[in-house]
């Protein structure tokens, strides 16, 4: 088991540009999500799914965009990158019932300029 | 809304101190009950976790158990050591199929040898 995967690991963009950060997980959890964490912030929600066709928007939404078209793989896109989106993203998943722990990938470290 | 509540610290202490790390929570019924660590660099991971009223989650030697009554959840441990020094989440999960995990402001411990 490979668990959550996400890549890439760091990035570094400039102003306006745009880019899919990946995630896969091989658990076949119905749940994943996404989170940034920033410096004093905690981990916010951005979007998560409860199954492959089914997303919805968590915390903070705005500026990203993601699909789940299989249970494996739920990407984010930043549409037009800003440097308030400098942050660390996790992705991570789940089964969905109340007690079932949630497993996060490693960080995507992502720098905008 | 649900939400969780957490000394936010840092906290320093000595090896072989004792570590409590408060945290209560509001929720609508009863929600299920998580602490997560983060290790320097890493994506955040299990620590332990409860899913109803009383029931004592444990791993490594912290201890938190599920307090209804004075909606809490604090993390304890006897005797700290150096490579206990992370950040510790206190989370919930509300008890309907589905729902988002809820996470409070992360406390951040340092161990000195």
């Amino acid at each position: 088991n490979a668990g959550v995967t996400q890549t890439p690991k760091f990035q570094v963009l400039k102003t306006g540009q745009s880019m899919t950060l990946q995630c896969a997980q091989d658990m076949n959890h119905e749940y994943m999500s996404w989170y940034r964490q920033d410096p004093g912030m905690g981990l916010r929600l951005i979007h998560y799914s409860v199954g492959a066709g089914i997303t919805d928007q968590g915390e903070v939404p705005n500026g990203y965009n993601v699909s789940r078209s299989t249970t494996e793989d739920f990407p984010l896109r930043l549409l037009s990158a800003a440097p308030s989106q400098t942050s660390v993203y996790f992705c991570a998943s789940s089964y969905g019932r109340t007690g079932d722990t949630q497993y996060f990938g490693p960080g995507t470290r992502l720098t905008v300029l | 809304g649900d939400s969780v509540t957490q000394m936010e610290g840092p906290v320093t202490l000595s090896e072989e101190a004792f570590l409590t790390i408060n945290c209560t929570y509001t929720a609508t019924g009863y929600p299920s009950l998580f602490w997560y660590v983060q290790y320097p660099g890493e994506g955040l991971q299990l620590l332990l976790k409860a899913t109803k009223a009383d029931d004592k989650g444990s791993n490594k030697g912290f201890e938190a158990t599920y307090r209804k009554e004075t909606t809490s959840f604090h993390l304890e441990k006897g005797s700290v050591q150096v490579s206990d020094s992370a950040v510790y989440f206190c989370a919930l999960r509300g008890p309907f199929y589905g729902q988002n995990f809820v996470f409070g402001p992360g406390t951040r411990l340092s161990v000195l040898p």
